[in-house]
């Protein structure tokens, strides 16, 4: 069973950078098995598809957040991350870190505000 | 920016049928969009439940069902319990890049 678990600052400032990690354990954010994706859900709204990393550096990112997001992966941690830049109040959000496809596992959240 | 179109809400009665539909403003849904259905509950991550248009996880309960219907993605329900009230949400991948429905709030009534 592979458990994902997302952490990080709870609040960010405007123009500042959101950056979220994801822990796996279970299996190896090296393995191909895997999609490794960030989604986020505004409060009372419906999921966003962020992005995603696969075989280690292969990105692809929503088109309306792609110049302000980068995944990346730390294989030697077993981690994967979310970078978010230049945030604004619309970016407050419940954000998920997850696999997709034959192995579908979420982590429980982390909300992130955005606020001075 | 392509959009993925849901029902906003549909209800069903107990041991009820009812079809959830996914569809796409690019045409025709098909299995190369691969579409995956999730559940998600009040305060709780979504569940997934489909994956690649008909495939079933080890969790996902027997009387839910993937297909595509009519141009659609779609997720029926066969004899409905109360326990499936929820948001129901659909993922389809356009390339590399995924798309979620806006979501359908199930009712049991």
């Amino acid at each position: 069973q592979v458990h994902l678990q997302e952490s990080g600052p709870g609040l960010v400032k405007p123009s500042q950078t959101l950056s979220l990690t994801c822990t796996v354990s279970g299996d190896s954010v090296s393995s191909r098995h895997y999609y490794w994706n960030w989604i986020r859900q505004p409060a009372g709204k419906g999921l966003e598809w962020i992005g995603r990393v696969y075989s280690g550096s292969i990105t692809s990112y929503n088109p309306s957040l792609k110049s302000r997001v980068t995944i990346s992966i730390d294989m030697s941690k077993n981690q994967f991350y979310l970078n978010l830049g230049s945030v604004t109040a619309a970016d407050t959000a419940v954000y998920f870190c997850a696999t997709m496809g034959t192995m579908g596992y979420w982590g429980r959240g982390t909300l992130v505000t955005v606020s001075s | 920016q392509t959009v993925v179109t849901q029902e906003s809400s549909l209800t069903v009665s107990p041991g009820g049928t009812v079809t959830l539909t996914c569809a796409s403003d690019t045409g025709a849904v098909t299995s190369a969009y691969y579409p995956n259905w999730f559940q998600q509950k009040p305060g709780q991550a979504p569940m997934p439940l489909i994956f690649s248009t008909n495939n079933k996880y080890s969790w996902t309960p027997a009387h839910f069902s993937g297909s595509l219907l009519g141009g659609k993605g779609a997720l029926t329900l066969s004899g409905v319990r109360p326990e499936d009230e929820a948001d129901y949400y659909c993922l389809l991948y356009f390339g590399a890049v995924g798309v979620f429905g806006g979501g359908t709030k199930l009712t049991v009534l």
